[in-house]
């Protein structure tokens, strides 16, 4: 079982470039998160997709897009990457929102230089 | 909005010692406290849980225990092993549908053989 897929593993991008960061899950969940982690402030929710067809803000959603593609599809698109987005980006997904297990991907690092 | 403490972010144990990592919570609110154990490059994985209508839950060598009066929980791992180096995560919601996740700020654990 695939689980939680996420591409490319490692990026580096210099200040001002695009790129976005794929998601697949093959679990059937409906719910589907994008965090990123730094030394020593855990992770943090950037953006969410309760179900199908609907996407809200986290906590640290300023400089990030997100579509859900379908149900098994969740991107994040970083428009105009900047150094303060370094950091390791983890893709989640869970049955629904509210009590549960979250299943994580394995991450992928990026580098803004 | 929930605001989770986690303490110490560094601990070292002699194998077979036990470990014991705290987390403070804001939000009385929240009900549902999970704990995820992140390995070397991977994502988080769900270790335990607790709802707060619980005071203590134990599987095998990891327990669980939450006051809710001091909004306090904590992990307790008995009879360490080398296998259990990883750094962990507490976090808090209130459960409730479209409440998300707040994530402490990590612990690494090193067991010492």
């Amino acid at each position: 079982n695939a689980g939680v897929t996420q591409t490319p593993k490692f990026q580096v991008l210099k200040t001002g470039q695009s790129m976005t960061l794929q998601c697949a899950q093959d679990m059937n969940h409906n719910s589907m998160y994008w965090y990123r982690q730094d030394p020593g402030m855990g992770l943090r929710l950037i953006y969410y997709s309760a179900s199908e067809g609907t996407t809200d803000k986290g906590e640290v959603p300023n400089g990030y897009n997100v579509s859900r593609l379908n149900k098994r599809e969740f991107s994040l698109r970083l428009e105009s990457a900047a150094p303060s987005q370094t950091s390791v980006y983890f893709c989640a997904s869970s049955p629904g929102t509210g009590f549960g297990e979250l299943f994580f991907g394995e991450g992928s690092r990026l580098t803004v230089l | 909005g929930e605001n989770v403490e986690q303490h110490p972010s560094t601990l070292s144990v002699q194998e077979g010692d036990s470990a014991v990592i705290k987390c403070t919570y804001s939000d009385s609110a929240s009900n549902y406290f999970p704990w995820y154990k992140q390995e070397l490059g991977k994502g988080p994985q769900l270790i335990i849980d607790i709802r707060s209508n619980v005071g203590e839950k134990k599987d095998q060598r990891i327990a669980v225990t939450l006051n809710k009066t001091a909004k306090h929980f904590s992990l307790h791992i008995t009879e360490t092993q080398p296998e259990d180096s990883a750094v962990y995560f507490c976090a808090a919601s209130t459960g409730n549908a479209g409440n998300m996740l707040t994530f402490g700020g990590g612990t690494r654990l090193m067991v010492k053989p």
